[in-house]
C-alpha cells in the first residue's frame, strides 16, 4: 500500500509570495494533520482535519490555512511568506485502531524562502 | 499533554541493544506513551506505543515502569539504519479527531560500527 504522499518535495519561494502544499493520505485514512519542522527542532503542529472539518489548530498566524477535500486529500496554504517560514512541512494521516489511533507521516515538503 | 524529558544524544555499538530512556513524571492515567523516530530529513516514523503494559512489535520493545513515570524504548539489535532522532511523546487517547502530537527535541541516537 502507498504511504502518505506529499508534493512537491522541494520548493523555493520569495518573501511575500504564497505557497500551496499538497498531501494525499493513506487509503482509508480520513484524518490529516500538518506539521512544520524548522532545522534542529521537532515538528510543530499546525492543523488537523477530519472529515473535511478543522479539528485542531496550533499556534500559527492566520497566514497559514488549510482545507481537506472529499477524497480526504489536503492542502496547506501559506500567504505572505517570511524567511522564517523556511522549514520541512510534514503531513500525517491517521486511522483509528480500537479506542486508539496510529498516525503515519509523509516524507515532507522542503520549503525555502529567500 | 504531559511533558517528556529525554537525553539529547546517545551512542550505541552496532549489534547491541539500544536503550532509550524517557521521563514523563506528570503523566495522567489516560495518557499513552508513543515513540517515533526521524531519520535525517525524512518524516517521523511510528515505532510503538503503550498505556501501562510492556509492548513489543517487530521494531522495538517498550518498557513502562509500574508507576508510569518513565519508560524505555529498546531496539534489541541496533543497526546503522537505526541512527535517527527518537521522540518520546505522551498524549491522551480516546479522543479521535484531536490527534495533535507534541514533539520535543528528542534523543539523537548514533549507532557506532
Amino acid at each position: 500500500d502507498a504511504g502518505v504522499t506529499q508534493s512537491p518535495t522541494h520548493l523555493i519561494k520569495t518573501r511575500g509570495q504564497h505557497v500551496t502544499l499538497r498531501c494525499s493520505p493513506i487509503s482509508g485514512h480520513k484524518s490529516v494533520s500538518w506539521y512544520q519542522q524548522v532545522l534542529g527542532q521537532g515538528p510543530q503542529f499546525i492543523f488537523q482535519y477530519y472529515e473535511k472539518e478543522e479539528r485542531g489548530r496550533g499556534n500559527f498566524p492566520d497566514r497559514f490555512s488549510a482545507r481537506q477535500f472529499p477524497n480526504y486529500s489536503s492542502e496547506l496554504n501559506v500567504n505572505a511568506l517570511l524567511l522564517g517560514d523556511s522549514a520541512l512541512y510534514l503531513c500525517a494521516s491517521s486511522f483509528r485502531r480500537g479506542q486508539d489511533y496510529e498516525q503515519y507521516f509523509g516524507p515532507g515538503t522542503r520549503l525555502t524562502v529567500t | 499533554d504531559a511533558k517528556t524529558t529525554q537525553p539529547p544524544s546517545m551512542d550505541c555499538a552496532e549489534g547491541r541493544a539500544a536503550n532509550l530512556p524517557c521521563n514523563h513524571s506528570t503523566i495522567s492515567g489516560n495518557e499513552y506513551v508513543y515513540w517515533y523516530r526521524q531519520i535525517h530529513s525524512q518524516g517521523p516514523q511510528y515505532i510503538i506505543h503503550g498505556l501501562k503494559n510492556n509492548e513489543t512489535n517487530e521494531m522495538a520493545s517498550l518498557i513502562i515502569t509500574e508507576d508510569r513515570k518513565s519508560s524505555t524504548l529498546i531496539l534489541p539489535h541496533a543497526t546503522l539504519r537505526d541512527t535517527a532522532v527518537y521522540y518520546c511523546i505522551v498524549r491522551v487517547a480516546f479522543n479521535f479527531g484531536n490527534e495533535k502530537l507534541t514533539f520535543g527535541t528528542g534523543t539523537r541516537l548514533t549507532i557506532i560500527p
